[in-house]
């Protein structure tokens, strides 16, 4: 059935290293991805999203690529801090309200100082 | 701090049990998702009210119900309970205009421990 899977479920960076995470996708009719992060005993939280019709965005430290020809999606994270470490998810929508989020199983992030 | 408030905490219970987890969204917000993580299953998508209203349905058990009363909290509502059951439940918000997107305001979650 269609879901949203990561490539890695730990990744190790050292501090100020950039880090990609990576995560594929089965829905063609997906067309709209978010990431987001959750730290150990906390809610999930928004990092950035990005819809079908772009191939790029940008935030604050942190970029989103979406390749729709191989159904993939990667976060990458620049200059990575202690305060990155956690887990992130991806997660995409295809249809109806676009809170409703199929979720991949998550990558763990562990920045070493 | 996300602004959404979800109670209790933790909770433990026995099979067969009833337990009601509480949601109060963000000031504002319509929107109240509800969403199981479990350690096999991962983050799934149970259901979403908007305004009082049921508007979606995901893997949400027969088993279990939710409402959203007139001040817009919600309740999920988890019966008969099974050892499987036992996992965190994520209430979220999300803001009422400005486009539908995808940016949920997630509470800490509710413990729930079905033993």
């Amino acid at each position: 059935g269609e879901s949203v899977g990561l490539h890695l479920p730990t990744l190790s960076v050292q501090e100020g290293d950039n880090s990609i995470i990576n995560c594929a996708y089965s829905n063609s009719a997906s067309d709209y991805f978010i990431w987001y992060k959750q730290e150990s005993g906390k809610g999930p939280q928004f990092i950035i999203d990005i819809r079908s019709n772009m191939d790029k965005r940008q935030g604050q430290r942190v970029t989103v690529l979406l390749n729709k020809t191989v159904k993939h999606l990667s976060l990458q994270i620049a200059a990575t801090q202690p305060g990155d470490s956690a887990v992130y998810f991806c997660a995409e929508n295809y249809g109806g309200s676009q809170g409703n989020l199929i979720f991949g199983k998550g990558t763990k992030l562990s920045v070493k100082p | 701090d996300s602004g959404v408030t979800q109670t209790p905490k933790h909770l433990i219970t026995a099979t067969g049990q009833r337990v009601t987890l509480r949601c109060s969204p963000r000031s504002g917000d319509l929107s109240v998702y509800w969403y199981q993580q479990s350690l096999d299953q991962g983050l799934q998508f149970l259901i979403q009210y908007y305004n009082g209203e049921e508007r979606a349905k995901g893997n949400i058990l027969e088993r279990f119900s939710a409402q959203q009363f007139p001040d817009l909290h919600s309740e999920l509502n988890l019966s008969s309970l099974e050892l499987g059951d036992s996992a965190l439940y994520f209430c979220a918000s999300s803001r009422p205009t400005g486009g539908d997107t995808g940016e949920l305001f997630f509470g800490e979650g509710s413990r729930l421990t079905v033993l």
